[in-house]
């Protein structure tokens, strides 16, 4: 199994606050995403990166912004959830494009009232 | 705007049978290919991809199907256990892009 892993793997929170959401790799992998799932939707991208501090945002960006400072963290964060943003969300990574696959992490359930 | 779409929410097939799941796509540029397997509560997992310089693709019991004129995919699981009972997403990758496209899933329940 890739060794990635996904910070807190479940939050409750109020309309409002501000939350992060943390992917952390131990697979040295250039290319980070962040999707969330949705009853309807599928996987739909946020955000995602392909080095140290480059980013490029997904079709659901909107409300979401990212950071990476270092190859092994890519963090989400909501700056004022809305109910609208509850979901589970997956972080995913690979080194290679058109030969590699993504390996997700396990996800985060956010909830957000 | 759905590039990749799934238009069958679920399927229900008897164990032992063929299970097939499709998937279509309107980007041309989109030149590989993926099969996602999700159970509850875990995050999806890889299960078999094709390029699309093949039109078919096999790995045991799992085998991908590639039409590019029709811009369709399929995934034919035989014969289908039991065990096989999950999601299933399918994804695209354009060749000059980073980003993965997901279907919206379909809900596959082999009925032992």
């Amino acid at each position: 199994d890739a060794g990635i892993t996904q910070s807190p793997r479940h939050k409750v929170t109020e309309t409002g606050t501000p939350v992060t959401l943390r992917c952390h790799q131990t697979e040295n992998h250039r290319y980070m995403y962040w999707y969330r799932q949705d009853p309807g939707h599928g996987l739909r991208l946020i955000h995602y990166s392909y080095g140290v501090k480059d980013t490029d945002k997904g079709e659901v960006s909107d409300g979401y912004s990212v950071s990476r400072s270092k190859t092994e963290d890519f963090l989400l964060t909501l700056e004022s959830a809305t109910s609208s943003q509850t979901s589970v969300y997956f972080c995913a990574i690979t080194d290679r494009l058109n030969t590699g696959e993504l390996f997700f992490g396990e996800g985060s359930r956010l909830t957000v009232l | 705007d759905q590039q990749v779409k799934q238009n069958s929410p679920s399927l229900s097939v008897q164990e032992g049978r063929i299970s097939i799941l499709n998937c279509d796509y309107t980007n041309s540029m989109f030149d590989y290919f993926l099969w996602y397997k999700k159970y509850p509560a875990e995050g999806p997992t890889f299960l078999i991809s094709i390029s699309s310089i093949k039109d078919k693709n096999e790995d045991g019991r799992f085998t991908v199907f590639l039409n590019k004129s029709a811009k369709h995919l399929s995934l034919h699981i035989v014969p289908s256990q039991p065990g096989d009972s999950a999601v299933y997403f399918c994804a695209a990758l354009q060749n000059t892009g980073n980003q993965f496209y997901f279907g919206t899933g379909t809900s596959l329940t082999v009925i032992p």
